[in-house]
């Protein structure tokens, strides 16, 4: 089956610290693989993407390589800002472009 | 480019209720899935729509229906409402149903059965 397993938060990290969120997966097939980020109050928003092994997604200083080895699209910024405080969810596209969630990760960045 | 949109924002029922949930894709997008978010939890898939036919279901009960129309708007219904109904209520539009194609959210639907 289809899953996605986040590493448990919250996480709390002092401005300009680096971030690493881990997120494996299981699946069928070549599934695409994303980040999305849920910032207080509001709906969901795409992060980043990779549709295939190797890929790199990027954006916003953001990153995450899709590793079909270790079966892993881990999420990393180099220095993280108040502003990135949200909840970041892992995610997996299959056949059918049906989405699985991970739990999400709370990330607080205190100043 | 208008974003995905749901109407109401907030919703109180009680239980044993019927309540109805709409949202508005992006146009153009001829896929929409809907999602029931738990407090706490990540998205939970309930259905996807295509071309207005049912392209696959989560492990959700029948009394979870929905609709979609030509206009790219598109409903979802619960019969019966429990207590466990509780929740955020999202809904996703696609360009298409393929397993690259990225989904676009709209802000959601919070129900409270009480």
């Amino acid at each position: 089956g289809n899953s996605v397993t986040q590493m448990e938060g919250p996480v709390t990290l002092s401005e300009e610290a680096f971030l690493t969120i881990n997120c494996t997966y299981t699946a069928t097939g070549y599934p695409s693989l994303f980040w999305y980020v849920q910032y207080p109050g509001e709906g969901l928003q795409l992060l980043l993407k990779a549709t295939k092994a190797d890929d790199k997604g990027s954006n916003k200083g953001f990153e995450a390589t899709y590793r079909k080895e270790t079966t892993s699209f881990h999420l990393e910024k180099g220095s993280v800002q108040v502003s990135d405080s949200a909840v970041y969810f892992c995610a997996l596209s299959n056949t059918g472009n049906q989405f699985y969630f991970g739990t999400g990760t709370s990330l607080t960045v205190i100043p | 480019e208008t974003g995905v949109t749901q109407s109401p924002t907030h919703l109180i029922k009680t239980r044993g209720q019927q309540v109805t949930l709409r949202c508005s894709s992006q146009s153009g997008h001829n896929t929409v899935s809907w999602y029931q978010q738990a407090l706490g939890q990540g998205p939970q898939f309930i259905f996807q729509y295509y071309r207005e036919e049912e392209n696959g279901r989560g492990n959700f009960p029948p009394r979870f229906s929905g609709l979609q129309f030509p206009n790219y708007s598109s409903e979802l219904n619960v019969n019966a409402l429990e207590l466990d109904d509780s929740a955020l209520y999202l809904c996703a539009s696609s360009l298409d149903r393929g397993v690259t194609d990225t989904q676009y959210f709209g802000p959601g639907t919070r129900l409270t059965v009480l």
